[in-house]
């Protein structure tokens, strides 16, 4: 079965800073990733995801992902971060023999101070 | 549409209760599951149903049952609620296909449930 690690519980930066998230997926073979965002109070809303194709996603608001395969990565990353990005953020993957479920991370909450 | 939706928003229960967890959505989405949230676990799947009449368990299945009686219905039953049930619950679907649910999961408001 598959299972993900994202290694940063708590992230605090400044608006303006560079943000990397780490996401590390175990399955041997092919998945689908997915990076979902939660806003204060809100529910859960996809940022971006990858199933195929050019490794580096582009998602909204300005995030993208670049999938990597031998290392089992699949990070998130945008440049400059506003006060707005200010939430919790999973990873999540299935594996795409047969019918697997979709399984997330722990979740990394992102504190960004104006 | 309305998307994903799901009642009640709020519920205290005490110990031994049962309830039932609305979840509906309109966008004829065959693949429909459950999760709950707590801190440091991110969400972990209950329940997951594949089309009418087919459900299935996931990580975290005892405690609770499901039922999926129609496309757009996939009610969460907790039959004797326990304080370790206390958690928001997020009801979710998406289209389906035989590799997975390899597209985006919509997600409702959530549910937050507490058992005292």
């Amino acid at each position: 079965a598959q299972s993900v690690s994202q290694h940063n519980h708590h992230v605090i930066l400044s608006e303006a800073a560079s943000l990397e998230l780490g996401c590390n997926y175990s399955y041997g073979g092919t998945v689908n990733l997915f990076w979902y965002v939660q806003y204060p109070g809100q529910h859960l809303q996809l940022l971006l995801k990858y199933f195929s194709g050019d490794p580096l996603v582009k998602g909204i608001k300005g995030f993208e992902a670049e999938f990597i395969k031998s290392k089992f990565s699949f990070n998130l990353r945008k440049p400059s971060v506003q006060w707005s990005d200010t939430a919790e953020y999973f990873c999540a993957v299935n594996a795409r023999t047969g019918f697997q479920k979709l399984v997330f991370g722990t979740g990394t909450r992102l504190l960004v101070s104006p | 549409n309305a998307g994903v939706t799901q009642t009640p928003k709020f519920q205290v229960l005490k110990t031994g209760q049962s309830m039932t967890l609305q979840c509906a959505q309109d966008m004829n989405h065959e693949y429909m599951s459950w999760y709950r949230q707590d801190p440091g676990m991110g969400l972990r799947l209950i329940h997951y149903s594949v089309g009418a009449g087919i459900t299935d368990q996931g990580e975290v299945p005892n405690g609770y049952n499901v039922s999926r009686s129609t496309t757009e219905d996939f009610p969460l039953r907790l039959l004797s609620a326990a304080p370790s049930q206390t958690s928001v619950y997020f009801c979710a679907s998406s289209y389906y296909s035989t590799s997975g649910p390899d597209n985006e999961q919509f997600f409702g408001p959530g549910t937050r449930l507490t058992v005292l």
